[in-house]
């Protein structure tokens, strides 16, 4: 079974604090996504990793993909209130046209 | 605009009413899939479909339905809800030329309680 484990579940910071949060497996994954969930809403997407060792900047956003493929982070500069948010990683399963999801870290980011 | 559309979004049943969830994407994408959202569970697939005519198991498929007659359009059948069906149902489509990632672009949800 392809797991992926989110932490930290929840994290809470003040504005202009820099946070990273992981995605691990120990299974190896063709590519990773990352999505952001703002409450009443669908998951958004962010970005896509594909290669190992990538690294793909959205403005105050990194991710980088595990050079194994197994595991990727997102790090935040200068954390803003309007981060604030569920963070989910998915991946599509080797059985196919499937995707996993790890539960999330819920951000929070005080004013 | 491009958008996934779900309907109801808030809906309150009792047990063995059957109902149905619609679902509809505007992008011409191939591949639509269901997913519910429990606290400590995460998302996890109920079902999905490579195209029209064609659907698939997901993770948690047991007491649902889908079918995909159009290539827009892919309802959520629930024949006898239950108590444990109440939860944030999403569905999702993807285009498959984004070949092995199947990037997921969601609709807003609905939220289902069975009584």
């Amino acid at each position: 079974t392809q797991l992926l484990e989110q932490s930290p579940q929840f994290l809470s910071i003040q504005e202009g604090e820099n946070l990273t949060v992981y995605c691990n497996s120990s299974s190896v994954f063709s590519s990773l996504q990352w999505y952001r969930q703002e409450p009443g809403e669908g998951p958004v997407l962010l970005v896509t990793v594909v290669t190992g060792g990538e690294v793909k900047k959205l403005k105050r956003l990194t991710f980088q993909f595990g050079d194994a493929r197994k595991d990727s982070s997102l790090h935040i500069t200068a954390a803003q209130p309007g981060d604030t948010g569920l963070y989910l990683c998915a991946g599509p399963k080797t059985s196919g046209s499937r995707l996993t999801f790890g539960e999330g870290t819920q951000l929070t980011v005080n004013p | 605009e491009a958008q996934v559309t779900q309907n109801p979004r808030y809906l309150i049943t009792v047990t063995g009413k059957k109902l149905t969830v619609t679902c509809s994407q505007n992008m011409n994408h191939e591949y639509m899939s269901w997913y519910r959202q429990d606290p400590g569970l995460g998302l996890r697939q109920i079902y999905y479909s490579m195209n029209v005519e064609v659907t698939d198991k997901g993770d948690v498929p047991e007491g649902y339905k889908v079918s995909r007659k159009e290539k827009r359009n892919f309802p959520l059948i629930l024949e006898s809800p239950s108590p444990n069906q109440t939860s944030l149902y999403f569905c999702a489509s993807s285009p498959l030329w984004s070949g092995v990632t199947y990037e997921q672009y969601f609709g807003p949800g609905t939220r289902l309680t069975v009584t």
